[in-house]
């Protein structure tokens, strides 16, 4: 059971470049989220869906933008890179929003130069 | 901002239990307490949650305070693999609708002693 998988696992870009971060998950599950974690600090949500073709903004969604075109797929896209996106970037999922536990990938290490 | 705070810190010796505290005074009657813990290097594993009562699994055991402004994690025979950051977190369902998000704080850094 693969769970949450994130492609790639790291990755550098120049400022201005773009990029989509993949997470897909085979739980059937109807909400997926991203976060980001800045060093020594909890994570942070960007975006979150709450089934195929809704998504919205969480608290730091700026310079991001998401789309879910089927239950498993919920690709994160950056326009133009810059270095305050520097994280590591975490794709989650559960199948209700009501205390559910989160199952997490293992993320994705992204470095803006 | 999150709403628990935690001790940023913890010893433990392996193979003795361990008590990660939180306080959640401003607690609503409708929110889960939850626990994460993340390894180094890897993404939030789920531990345990409850609502009102004390819980167990596998992993560990959650007791709440009764008034439900404090709770404690116990790992009962803490292992070199439980070393890691715990995020004590109330699920937020009223942010924005019902969204089902966690909102993370800095959590406590356990570190065990072989």
């Amino acid at each position: 059971n693969a769970g949450v998988t994130q492609t790639p696992k790291f990755r550098i870009l120049k400022i201005g470049q773009s990029m989509t971060l993949q997470c897909t998950q085979d739980m059937n599950h109807n909400y997926m989220y991203w976060y980001r974690q800045d060093p020594g600090m909890g994570l942070k949500l960007i975006y979150y869906s709450v089934g195929a073709g809704i998504t919205d903004k969480g608290e730091v969604p700026n310079g991001y933008n998401v789309s879910r075109s089927t239950t498993e797929d919920f690709p994160l896209r950056l326009e133009l890179a810059a270095p305050s996106q520097t994280s590591v970037y975490f794709c989650a999922s559960t199948r209700t929003a009501l205390g559910q536990p989160q199952h997490f990938g293992d993320g994705t290490r992204l470095s803006i130069l | 901002d999150a709403k628990t705070t935690q001790p940023n810190s913890m010893e433990s010796n392996e193979e003795e239990p361990v008590h990660l505290p939180c306080n959640h005074s401003t607690i609503s009657g409708t929110d889960y307490i939850h626990w994460y813990r993340q390894l180094p290097s890897q993404g939030p594993e789920y531990v345990i949650h409850g609502l009102t009562s004390n819980v167990n699994n596998r992993m560990a055991s959650l007791a709440i305070a009764e008034d439900r402004k404090s709770s404690t994690l116990i790992l009962h025979r803490a292992t070199l693999r439980d070393a890691a950051v715990y995020y004590c977190i109330l699920m937020d369902r009223n942010y924005g609708g019902s969204q089902g998000n966690l909102i993370f704080g800095k959590g406590t850094k356990l570190s065990v002693k072989p």
